[in-house]
């Protein structure tokens, strides 16, 4: 069975500072994990994906995340928030290889102070 | 614009109504993904189906049922509604294999049911 957790239902950064969203996740086989951007009355936005090649994987819009096997952990970064990372972002998790059977965190919700 | 196309945007119905929800996958992908995101639920896996066959099932109620039809559009169906059941639900397609491929979702529709 797969899950994934998200740690911190919302964090707030200012302008500039490094952004950080924790996911954790549990799975029976090695996993694809994935983070998602929702932007309000919109549908989900890929921002990068973990298909057990390079365990640092550069995203979208500035956005990278680490697998971390060890540590069951697929963190998302970026380096200097801007006030369009504004969202809510998801986490989660597919043990399929072929299809998006996906299990979604309960998300994180981003604001950006000025 | 991510090309799949959902209708309707909103919908409000009462409890005990049915309701009919489709969605145009992008041009060329099979598969079609049914999720459901509620404030008590988070988001949900609902069911899949690969060009016109059913091919997973996640938290999908009995009282829903869905299908895919040879133009590859799929609907769902929401049948004797209760008020748990208002949610935003997503449709999503893909090309088959997790690798090469991503899955491109909908902007969703709104259902209410008072």
């Amino acid at each position: 069975a797969q899950s994934v957790t998200q740690l911190g239902s919302h964090v707030s950064v200012s302008e500039g500072a490094l952004v950080l969203l924790r996911c954790n996740y549990s799975s029976s086989v090695p996993p694809y994990l994935f983070w998602y951007v929702q932007y309000p009355n919109q549908g989900l936005q890929l921002l990068l994906k973990y298909t057990s090649a390079a365990t640092l994987v550069k995203g979208i819009n500035g956005f990278e995340a680490e697998f971390k096997k060890s540590e069951t952990s697929f963190h998302l970064t970026k380096p200097s928030a801007h006030m369009s990372d504004a969202a809510e972002y998801f986490c989660a998790v597919s043990e399929s290889t072929s299809d998006y059977k996906l299990s979604f965190g309960a998300g994180t919700t981003v604001t950006v102070r000025a | 614009d991510s090309g799949v196309t959902q209708t309707p945007k909103h919908l409000i119905t009462a409890t005990g109504q049915r309701v009919t929800l489709r969605c145009s996958p992008r041009s060329g992908d099979l598969s079609v993904y049914w999720y459901q995101q509620s404030l008590d639920q988070g988001l949900q896996f609902l069911i899949q189906y690969y060009n016109g066959e059913e091919r997973a099932k996640g938290n999908i109620l009995e009282r829903f049922s869905a299908q895919q039809f040879p133009d590859l559009h799929s609907e769902l169906n929401l049948s004797s509604l209760e008020l748990g059941d208002s949610a935003l639900y997503f449709c999503a397609s893909s090309s088959q294999g997790l690798s090469g491929n991503t899955i491109y979702f909908g902007e969703g529709s709104w259902l209410t049911v008072v």
